[in-house]
């Protein structure tokens, strides 16, 4: 069975600093890594997406993840960190027919 | 606009009195799913559907019920709501049924608070 551990519930950081969230999963099979952030009072939304192919995935607003498979992480890492980065983020797996898991979420926030 | 629609938004009610909240999609979407947000457990599946009059358990399933008789609408119903059912609900879909690789368009949650 699917699962997920995001390994920091807070991380404070620094207007311009940069910021890593750190996301481990276990999948006895292949399976789909996202990144969803949300902002409060709204729903999520999507980051950035592992599919098949290249490791490093690039997503919205400056962010990017590395997937590695040896590792069983799925770490999202930002070089520049803006207030507006303030916000909750999930990292999320899933196999091939419709289950998701989500992690317990980290909550960023960026301080001037 | 391409949208996920969850009503009520907000909702106190008591034990026992049976509610629904619905959701609807205008994407012509196949996948749609339910979850529940609980602060240190992040988002939970309660149910999801692959498509019109197919749907399967999520992670958490009890004392909730879904049925999937349109394309677009996926209500969720408590038929015997509890106080530990208290939590914010979130709605979303995607656009295919093999949904594992599709990302998930949220709507913008119910909360529910049962006494």
């Amino acid at each position: 069975a699917q699962s997920v551990t995001q390994l920091d519930s807070q991380v404070p950081v620094f207007e311009e600093a940069p910021v890593e969230l750190r996301c481990n999963y276990s999948s006895s099979v292949s399976v789909y890594l996202f990144w969803y952030v949300q902002y409060p009072n709204q729903g999520l939304q999507l980051l950035l997406k592992y599919l098949s192919g290249s490791t490093l995935v690039k997503g919205i607003n400056g962010f990017e993840a590395e997937f590695n498979k040896s590792q069983t992480s799925f770490h999202l890492r930002k070089p520049s960190v803006h207030i507006s980065d303030t916000a909750e983020y999930f990292c999320a797996v899933s196999e091939l027919w419709g289950k998701f898991q989500f992690g317990a979420g980290t909550q960023v926030v960026v301080t001037p | 606009e391409a949208q996920v629609t969850q009503n009520p938004r907000y909702l106190i009610t008591v034990t026992g009195k049976k509610l629904t909240v619905t959701c609807s999609q205008n994407m012509n979407h196949e996948y749609m799913s339910w979850y529940r947000q609980d602060p240190g457990l992040g988002l939970r599946q309660i149910y999801y559907s692959m498509n019109v009059e197919v749907t399967d358990k999520g992670d958490v399933p009890e004392g909730y019920k879904v049925s999937r008789k349109e394309k677009r609408n996926f209500p969720l119903i408590l038929e015997s709501p509890s106080p530990n059912q208290t939590s914010l609900y979130f709605c979303a879909s995607s656009l295919r049924s093999r949904a594992g690789d599709q990302p998930q368009h949220f709507g913008d949650g119910t909360r529910l608070s049962i006494l």
